[in-house]
């Protein structure tokens, strides 16, 4: 089993639905929780940082972190062409760090 | 204020050849965290530079090092290469470290081993 799973994709909606990415992870000592979105052929953009269990939402996007679950989610309101990009699901904790494969999503106009 | 640089940003090198790629960070930050991007592998975190120190390391073997100056830059080597370290090298910068909600990532070297 790995560390991180994230469902590859690729995800493809309409323009202003509501997207859901999510990540499942086996390890508790993790207790950072990020997301990163990247742009073809450019360096991964932290889009959403969240310490512990919990909500934390900025702007049309929401995160959620369940520890007792070792689940963590994306949410990605009126999602728009620009949000085309892989997601990346990371996680930190115990001096070690791990990174989901990554969901492609396109976004249709 | 200038982004994170890294140079060069293309490399072909040849196996057994080593290699050493530099990353200069955001001014004021103090960590450099280095990353492995392969199409296999995907993201990988190779280590974690705070203060001229290094505060974490990921799982890969010692052919891969690092350091930092005091000015914050960075630079990692790896020794002996081998096919398999052909990927997309990434360093970030953030003002107190990898797990912190300031991470700013450049653009990337691109090696190709032969």
């Amino acid at each position: 089993q790995k560390e991180v799973e994230q469902d590859p994709g690729p995800l493809s909606v309409p323009e202003g639905a509501i997207v859901s990415l999510n990540c499942t992870y086996s390890n508790s000592a993790f207790q950072y929780f990020m997301w990163y979105r990247q742009y073809s052929r450019k360096g991964p953009e932290l889009l959403m940082y969240t310490y512990s269990s919990g909500n934390k939402e900025d702007g049309r996007f929401t995160a959620q972190v369940d520890k007792s679950s070792k689940y963590i989610s994306l949410f990605i309101r009126d999602s728009q062409p620009s949000d085309s990009a892989t997601y990346l699901c990371a996680m930190m904790g115990n001096n070690d760090m791990r990174f989901g494969a990554g969901t492609r999503l396109t976004v249709k106009p | 204020k200038a982004g994170v640089t890294q140079t060069p940003r293309y490399l072909i090198k040849t196996r057994g050849q080593q290699v050493t790629l530099s990353c200069s960070p955001i001014s004021g930050h103090r960590s450099v965290s280095w990353y492995q991007q392969t199409p296999g592998q995907g993201l990988q975190f190779l280590f974690e530079y705070f203060s001229e120190t290094q505060r974490n390391k990921g799982n890969f073997p010692g052919r891969f090092s690092g350091r930092q100056f005091s000015n914050s830059r960075s630079e990692m080597n790896v020794s002996t290469l081998e096919l398999g370290d052909s990927a997309l090298y990434l360093c970030a910068s953030s003002l107190q470290g990898a797990n912190t909600d300031t991470q700013y990532f450049g653009p990337g070297t691109r090696l190709t081993v032969l």
